[in-house]
């Protein structure tokens, strides 16, 4: 069975960094494309960032490229966001998700979350 | 960007009776070459991550009840909740994955008059 295990979320300063994680097991991790997902407290949800199956290819939303970082360990089945420069507004619960076919690159309903790991940015 | 805006932002339903949520994109998301409308939508209940319900405007996941319709083409989409019931209480949102960055609706909450 799929699953998909967030980490890494807390509190953090305003300017600071922060390096979430996202754990996989119970599928071929290294022909999923995987992306990031976040969602304030209280509101929608919001794309975040997606790397392709083979960590080749990412793309970003204006709001975040520049600062954060999407990667991926497929010897460890691990996906990763390294979060710099960070801002109140980047408060949210942050969800990594598949898509739904194999070998995409950010065109694909995204099929599998997990269920998230909070983020604080506050002073 | 593709901008998604749904209709309404809220709804409030009788057991046994139909909800309609409306999504507009800013831009068309059908892909003629295939002849498929990039367009999803998802149910979020409190304190979960969301649910894939609908793809493709129309396709429902294996574990989605057949009175959840997706219908609509190119801009202007709809989700139908005939005969709600109370386990259908959550927040709706669509989703375009035509185009990065992917965008969602604002969602739409339904609930139980």
């Amino acid at each position: 069975q799929m699953q998909l295990v967030e980490s890494g979320g807390g509190v953090v300063q305003p300017g600071l960094s922060l390096r979430l994680s996202c754990a996989a097991s119970g599928f071929l991790f290294d022909t999923y494309a995987l992306h990031w997902v976040r969602q304030a407290p209280g509101k929608g949800l919001e794309w975040v960032a997606v790397v392709s199956y083979d960590g080749r290819t990412t793309y970003y939303s204006d709001p975040v490229r520049g600062r954060f970082t999407i990667s991926r360990d497929n010897t460890q089945d691990m996906l990763y966001l390294q979060m710099n420069n960070l801002r109140p507004e980047d408060t949210a619960v942050y969800f990594c998700a598949t898509e739904r076919v194999r070998y995409g690159s950010g065109t694909f309903p995204l099929d599998d979350w997990g269920q998230g790991t909070l983020v604080v940015v506050s002073s | 960007d593709i901008v998604m805006t749904q209709s309404p932002d809220s709804l409030t339903v009788s057991l046994g009776e139909r909800a309609t949520i409306n999504c507009k994109s800013s831009q068309s998301v059908y892909l003629s070459s295939n002849n498929k409308n990039y367009l999803s939508w998802y149910q979020q209940k409190p304190g979960q991550p969301p649910k894939l319900l609908i793809f493709w405007a129309s396709t429902r996941e294996s574990w989605v009840p057949d009175r959840f319709i997706g219908s609509g083409s190119g801009t202007d989409f709809t989700l139908t909740i005939n005969t709600l019931q109370a386990e259908d209480v959550a927040v709706y949102y669509c989703h375009q994955y035509h185009s990065v960055p992917q965008t969602f609706g604002q969602g739409t909450k339904v609930e139980i008059k």
